[in-house]
Protein backbone atom coordinates (compact mmCIF):
# COMPACT_ATOMS: atom_id res chain seq x y z
CA UNK A 1 0.00 0.00 0.00
CA UNK A 2 1.60 3.32 -1.13
CA UNK A 3 0.84 6.37 1.17
CA UNK A 4 2.87 9.88 1.33
CA UNK A 5 2.67 12.85 3.40
CA UNK A 6 3.75 15.76 3.43
CA UNK A 7 5.77 18.01 6.35
CA UNK A 8 6.47 21.39 6.49
CA UNK A 9 6.01 24.87 7.72
CA UNK A 10 1.93 26.10 7.27
CA UNK A 11 3.60 30.18 7.27
CA UNK A 12 6.40 31.54 5.86
CA UNK A 13 7.28 34.61 5.12
CA UNK A 14 8.21 36.83 1.82
CA UNK A 15 11.89 36.25 0.80
CA UNK A 16 12.20 33.16 3.22
CA UNK A 17 13.29 29.89 1.92
CA UNK A 18 10.35 26.91 1.80
CA UNK A 19 11.55 22.87 2.69
CA UNK A 20 8.95 20.57 2.46
CA UNK A 21 9.33 17.05 3.52
CA UNK A 22 7.88 14.12 1.59
CA UNK A 23 7.70 10.86 3.63
CA UNK A 24 6.71 8.17 1.96
CA UNK A 25 5.64 4.12 2.05
CA UNK A 26 4.80 1.01 0.05
CA UNK A 27 7.52 1.59 -2.73
CA UNK A 28 11.35 2.80 -2.90
CA UNK A 29 12.78 5.26 -5.04
CA UNK A 30 15.75 2.49 -5.47
CA UNK A 31 13.44 0.66 -7.95
CA UNK A 32 13.72 1.17 -11.62
CA UNK A 33 11.25 3.79 -13.47
CA UNK A 34 10.10 5.34 -9.62
CA UNK A 35 9.39 8.72 -9.34
CA UNK A 36 7.83 11.59 -6.76
CA UNK A 37 6.71 14.71 -7.97
CA UNK A 38 5.49 18.03 -6.56
CA UNK A 39 2.25 19.41 -7.45
CA UNK A 40 0.72 22.46 -5.90
CA UNK A 41 -2.41 24.52 -6.03
CA UNK A 42 -3.16 28.25 -4.42
CA UNK A 43 -6.62 28.66 -3.31
CA UNK A 44 -9.38 28.47 -5.44
CA UNK A 45 -6.99 27.78 -8.44
CA UNK A 46 -5.47 25.35 -11.01
CA UNK A 47 -2.93 22.80 -10.27
CA UNK A 48 0.53 23.74 -10.97
CA UNK A 49 3.26 20.86 -11.73
CA UNK A 50 6.66 21.91 -9.96
CA UNK A 51 8.94 19.22 -10.26
CA UNK A 52 10.19 15.50 -10.37
CA UNK A 53 12.79 13.23 -9.02
CA UNK A 54 13.54 9.43 -10.42
CA UNK A 55 15.21 6.75 -8.69
CA UNK A 56 18.17 7.29 -10.88
CA UNK A 57 18.38 10.97 -9.16
CA UNK A 58 17.32 12.59 -12.59
CA UNK A 59 15.52 15.86 -12.12
CA UNK A 60 13.40 17.95 -13.97
CA UNK A 61 12.30 21.49 -12.92
CA UNK A 62 9.32 23.61 -14.00
CA UNK A 63 11.19 26.37 -16.01
CA UNK A 64 9.01 29.41 -14.51
CA UNK A 65 10.68 27.94 -11.14
CA UNK A 66 13.48 26.24 -11.89
CA UNK A 67 16.06 29.30 -10.42
CA UNK A 68 14.12 28.94 -7.05
CA UNK A 69 13.64 24.77 -6.59
CA UNK A 70 15.90 22.02 -5.69
CA UNK A 71 14.46 18.47 -5.50
CA UNK A 72 16.32 15.72 -3.35
CA UNK A 73 15.94 12.23 -2.24
CA UNK A 74 17.41 10.31 0.89
CA UNK A 75 16.56 7.14 0.06
CA UNK A 76 17.19 5.43 3.59
CA UNK A 77 14.52 7.36 5.19
CA UNK A 78 11.99 7.51 2.17
CA UNK A 79 11.98 10.91 1.92
CA UNK A 80 11.84 13.78 -0.85
CA UNK A 81 12.55 17.06 -0.04
CA UNK A 82 11.39 20.45 -2.07
CA UNK A 83 13.11 23.63 -1.17
CA UNK A 84 11.52 26.88 -2.72
CA UNK A 85 13.60 30.22 -1.90
CA UNK A 86 12.51 33.64 -1.96
CA UNK A 87 8.92 32.83 -1.28
CA UNK A 88 6.23 35.54 -2.27
CA UNK A 89 2.37 36.01 -1.25
CA UNK A 90 1.89 34.25 -4.99
CA UNK A 91 3.50 31.11 -3.34
CA UNK A 92 0.34 30.48 -1.17
CA UNK A 93 -0.96 26.86 -1.77
CA UNK A 94 -1.87 23.47 -1.14
CA UNK A 95 1.49 21.73 -1.86
CA UNK A 96 1.28 18.21 -2.69
CA UNK A 97 3.95 14.97 -3.54
CA UNK A 98 2.77 12.49 -5.63
CA UNK A 99 4.03 8.61 -6.78
CA UNK A 100 4.52 9.11 -10.80
CA UNK A 101 2.81 5.30 -12.15
CA UNK A 102 5.86 3.57 -13.32
CA UNK A 103 4.12 2.22 -16.55
CA UNK A 104 3.12 5.49 -17.46
CA UNK A 105 4.81 6.55 -21.10
CA UNK A 106 5.03 10.54 -20.25
CA UNK A 107 5.76 11.80 -16.59
CA UNK A 108 2.71 13.47 -16.04
CA UNK A 109 0.87 10.31 -14.18
CA UNK A 110 0.80 10.49 -10.97
CA UNK A 111 -1.63 7.85 -9.18
CA UNK A 112 -0.58 8.66 -5.40
CA UNK A 113 -0.99 12.17 -4.14
CA UNK A 114 -0.41 13.01 -0.52
CA UNK A 115 -2.60 14.91 1.47
CA UNK A 116 -1.65 18.38 0.36
CA UNK A 117 -0.24 20.92 3.14
CA UNK A 118 -1.11 24.25 2.75
CA UNK A 119 1.62 26.92 2.70
CA UNK A 120 0.73 30.20 3.50
CA UNK A 121 2.91 33.26 2.65
CA UNK A 122 2.71 36.52 4.62
CA UNK A 123 4.60 38.53 7.40
CA UNK B 1 -3.13 31.39 -17.01
CA UNK B 2 -2.98 27.72 -17.54
CA UNK B 3 -0.95 26.54 -20.45
CA UNK B 4 -3.65 24.10 -21.74
CA UNK B 5 -7.43 25.30 -22.04
CA UNK B 6 -10.38 23.60 -20.18
CA UNK B 7 -14.30 24.83 -19.67
CA UNK B 8 -14.88 26.36 -17.07
CA UNK B 9 -18.04 24.03 -16.17
CA UNK B 10 -19.67 21.45 -18.04
CA UNK B 11 -23.54 20.32 -16.34
CA UNK B 12 -25.28 17.12 -16.89
CA UNK B 13 -28.33 14.92 -15.59
CA UNK B 14 -27.43 11.69 -13.65
CA UNK B 15 -27.45 8.79 -16.59
CA UNK B 16 -26.40 11.40 -19.62
CA UNK B 17 -22.51 11.49 -21.25
CA UNK B 18 -20.40 14.96 -20.64
CA UNK B 19 -17.00 15.29 -22.92
CA UNK B 20 -14.98 17.80 -21.30
CA UNK B 21 -11.73 19.38 -23.95
CA UNK B 22 -8.84 20.34 -23.19
CA UNK B 23 -7.01 22.11 -25.70
CA UNK B 24 -2.97 22.71 -26.02
CA UNK B 25 -0.47 23.20 -29.12
CA UNK B 26 1.83 21.57 -31.08
CA UNK B 27 4.36 21.34 -28.96
CA UNK B 28 2.39 19.49 -25.74
CA UNK B 29 -1.21 18.00 -26.61
CA UNK B 30 -0.45 17.29 -30.18
CA UNK B 31 3.40 16.52 -29.75
CA UNK B 32 3.01 13.46 -27.61
CA UNK B 33 0.05 10.82 -26.49
CA UNK B 34 0.56 11.64 -23.14
CA UNK B 35 -2.13 13.23 -21.46
CA UNK B 36 -3.65 12.16 -18.38
CA UNK B 37 -6.65 13.65 -16.63
CA UNK B 38 -7.71 13.83 -12.77
CA UNK B 39 -10.57 14.16 -11.02
CA UNK B 40 -10.20 16.38 -7.64
CA UNK B 41 -13.33 16.38 -5.18
CA UNK B 42 -14.13 19.56 -3.20
CA UNK B 43 -11.47 19.65 -0.09
CA UNK B 44 -9.04 16.37 -1.43
CA UNK B 45 -6.46 15.37 -3.71
CA UNK B 46 -6.60 15.10 -7.66
CA UNK B 47 -7.28 11.36 -8.26
CA UNK B 48 -5.41 9.85 -11.71
CA UNK B 49 -8.46 8.72 -14.02
CA UNK B 50 -6.62 8.67 -17.42
CA UNK B 51 -3.13 8.84 -18.53
CA UNK B 52 -1.06 8.32 -21.88
CA UNK B 53 -4.69 9.72 -23.17
CA UNK B 54 -6.82 6.49 -23.17
CA UNK B 55 -5.77 4.59 -20.41
CA UNK B 56 -7.41 3.66 -17.51
CA UNK B 57 -5.48 2.99 -13.90
CA UNK B 58 -6.94 0.32 -11.96
CA UNK B 59 -10.19 0.56 -10.25
CA UNK B 60 -10.98 3.74 -12.51
CA UNK B 61 -14.69 2.70 -13.92
CA UNK B 62 -15.06 2.32 -17.67
CA UNK B 63 -17.50 5.07 -17.73
CA UNK B 64 -14.27 7.07 -18.30
CA UNK B 65 -12.74 7.41 -21.64
CA UNK B 66 -10.34 9.46 -23.37
CA UNK B 67 -9.15 10.34 -26.79
CA UNK B 68 -7.20 13.10 -28.85
CA UNK B 69 -7.54 14.74 -31.64
CA UNK B 70 -4.67 17.17 -33.31
CA UNK B 71 -4.06 19.44 -30.03
CA UNK B 72 -7.26 18.87 -28.28
CA UNK B 73 -7.80 16.34 -25.72
CA UNK B 74 -11.51 14.81 -24.42
CA UNK B 75 -12.25 13.08 -21.56
CA UNK B 76 -16.10 11.13 -21.95
CA UNK B 77 -18.08 10.10 -18.98
CA UNK B 78 -20.93 8.63 -19.81
CA UNK B 79 -23.71 7.25 -16.97
CA UNK B 80 -23.07 10.59 -14.89
CA UNK B 81 -23.40 9.30 -11.39
CA UNK B 82 -23.60 12.16 -8.28
CA UNK B 83 -20.54 10.77 -7.24
CA UNK B 84 -18.81 12.22 -10.07
CA UNK B 85 -19.07 16.09 -9.34
CA UNK B 86 -15.64 17.56 -9.10
CA UNK B 87 -12.94 19.47 -10.38
CA UNK B 88 -11.44 17.93 -13.97
CA UNK B 89 -7.49 18.54 -14.94
CA UNK B 90 -6.07 17.96 -18.05
CA UNK B 91 -2.06 17.35 -17.73
CA UNK B 92 0.38 16.64 -20.44
CA UNK B 93 4.06 16.03 -20.76
CA UNK B 94 5.23 19.06 -22.87
CA UNK B 95 8.96 18.17 -23.99
CA UNK B 96 11.86 17.96 -22.24
CA UNK B 97 12.24 21.77 -21.30
CA UNK B 98 8.59 22.36 -20.46
CA UNK B 99 8.23 18.86 -19.23
CA UNK B 100 4.71 19.30 -17.66
CA UNK B 101 1.83 21.68 -18.17
CA UNK B 102 -1.99 21.38 -16.42
CA UNK B 103 -5.04 22.85 -17.76
CA UNK B 104 -7.00 26.13 -15.91
CA UNK B 105 -9.65 22.88 -14.46
CA UNK B 106 -13.43 22.23 -15.41
CA UNK B 107 -15.92 22.51 -12.78
CA UNK B 108 -18.65 19.17 -13.54
CA UNK B 109 -21.49 19.74 -11.99
CA UNK B 110 -24.33 16.46 -11.56
CA UNK B 111 -28.13 18.12 -11.91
Amino acid sequence: QITLKESGPTLVKPTQTLTLTCTFSGFSLTTSGVGVGWIRQPPGKALEWLALIYWDDDKRYSPSLKSRLTIAKDTSKNQVVLTLTNMDPVDTATYYCAHRLIYCAGSNCYDYWGQGTLVTVSS
Amino acid sequence: QSALTQPRSVSGSPGQSVTISCTGTSSDVGAYDYVSWYQQPPGKAPKLMIYDVTKRPSGVPDRFSGSKSGNTASLTISGLQAEDEGHYYCCSYAGTYTFVVFGGGTKLTVL
